[in-house]
């Protein structure tokens, strides 16, 4: 069964510093991986994904991830944070089930960031 | 930028009162989500529906809830018979493709009192 695991529950950065949130996966076949972020009193938005190409993708506000097959992790990496950053991380993973059907997105337990001025 | 909208923001309800949740998904969107939050909890899968159906449902998505698509912009989730366990944030979410990003509304905050 496909799953994410997000091992930190929380994670400080100074600002300017570069930041890491850490995602582990656990996937039957091909991975499509997925960074959302979740702002207080808001819903999800989605910053990036990794279907297939490149290791390195880039996505919105400066976000990158880095998805490595052997160690079967795919981290969201920030060279320079902001104080602006500062929201729950969440790492997902769909869930195959088929090519044609309408297939979920399993979500990991999330990571607060918290990037202090 | 079209975006998945959601109503209402915040729905108070008492035990055992229907409730429908009311979601207007990316308008060339062909696959559509619901999950849930529960406070402080991780997001939770409930129900996709494609081409007029059902595609999958979890264990929490029982015969107390139904999904409906009743006309080509709205998508609904009815709660039947609302119990204390169902507040929580309702996320209603779609996509253009199957392995493509869905994208999320700003919730609806069910209250069951």
């Amino acid at each position: 069964a496909q799953s994410v695991a997000q091992p930190e529950d929380q994670v400080n950065v100074a600002e300017g510093n570069p930041l890491t949130v850490k995602c582990t996966y656990s996937v039957s076949g091909n991975p499509y991986l997925f960074w959302y972020v979740q702002y207080p009193n808001r819903g999800l938005q989605f910053l990036l994904k990794y279907i297939t190409g490149d290791n390195l993708v880039k996505g919105s506000y400066g976000f990158e991830a880095e998805f490595n097959k052997s160690q079967t992790t795919f981290h969201l990496k920030k060279p320079s944070a902001l104080v602006s950053d500062s929201a729950l991380y969440f790492c997902a993973v769909r869930a195959s089930a088929g090519y044609s059907s309408a297939s979920k997105i399993i979500f990991g337990s999330g990571t607060r960031l918290s990037i202090r001025p | 930028e079209p975006e998945v909208t959601q109503t209402p923001s915040h729905q108070v309800t008492q035990m055992g009162q229907e409730v429908i949740l009311r979601c207007v998904p990316i308008s060339n969107h062909l696959y559509f989500y619901w999950y849930r939050q529960i406070l402080g909890q991780k997001v939770e899968f409930l129900v996709s529906f494609y081409n007029n159906e059902i595609s999958e449902k979890s264990e929490i998505f029982d015969d107390q809830f139904s999904v409906e698509r009743p006309d080509g912009s709205n998508f609904t989730l009815k709660i039947r018979s609302t119990k204390l366990e169902d507040s929580a944030m309702y996320f209603c979410a779609s996509s253009d493709g199957t392995v493509n990003e869905q994208y999320f509304g700003p919730g609806t905050r069910l209250t069951v009192t």
